[in-house]
């Protein structure tokens, strides 16, 4: 069965470096997001991209985060500058027409 | 007002009991709509997309009302296995996913 896959499953870093959070969505899918997930607290819509363009961002998404898609099968998420706040479980998702959306296991991001 | 509301529980309930889950939205925009489940520590899961004339999977009935901006989820015959946290999504259009915080359920032996 096709599934997203996401690398790393776990990052350390200190705070104000940049990291880059990978994502290979199902390969037949067109749509793809982000969300994060602060241990205890609910799944936060981040990004979603579609035609290879942002389709829509949440209030979430400020100029420290990008995404894109570099090839046929990457989808990155990179935070230039991160804060401890950023400290959370990143889950990439994939969907087709319908909408529902596949989740990958998620990176958890530890930032020092 | 939240975007995507629901009670959060915990729902503590026996196998083989029916249970209910409700969730409400803001925006009445919103275009399609879905029930997910997370267990502990781990990603959502597809549980089942809600349609305007409801839909069933097995023992999950799903029901939507656009004029009160209402879902709802309903599991009988609970096993212990559906024991997680139900999560109500929102598409409030182009793609934009709004998650509600989600309903813990344990069922119990």
């Amino acid at each position: 069965e096709p599934e997203v896959t996401q690398t790393p499953s776990h990052q350390v870093t200190q705070m104000g470096q940049e990291v880059i959070l990978r994502c290979v969505p199902i390969s037949n899918h067109l749509y793809f997001y982000w969300y994060r997930q602060i241990l205890g607290q609910k799944v936060e819509f981040l990004v979603s991209f579609y035609n290879n363009e942002i389709s829509e961002k949440s209030e979430i998404f400020d100029d420290q985060f990008s995404v894109e898609r570099p090839d046929g099968s990457n989808f990155t998420l990179k935070i230039r500058s991160t804060k401890l706040e950023d400290s959370a479980m990143y889950f990439c998702a994939s969907s087709g027409d319908l909408g529902e959306q596949f989740f990958g296991p998620g990176t958890r991001l530890t930032v020092l | 007002r939240k975007e995507v509301e629901q009670d959060p529980g915990p729902f503590n309930v026996p196998e083989g009991a029916t249970v209910a889950f409700n969730c409400t939205y803001s925006n009445s925009a919103s275009q399609s709509f879905f029930w997910y489940r997370q267990d502990c520590r781990k990603e959502p899961k597809l549980l089942m997309s809600v349609y305007s004339s409801g839909n069933e999977d097995g023992r999950f009935t799903a029901q939507l009302n656009r004029a009160s901006q209402y879902i709802s989820l309903l599991i009988r015959d609970s096993k212990l296995s559906d024991s997680a946290t139900y999560l109500c999504v929102v598409n409030q259009g182009n793609n934009d996913m709004r998650f509600g915080a989600g309903t813990r359920l344990t069922v119990k032996p």
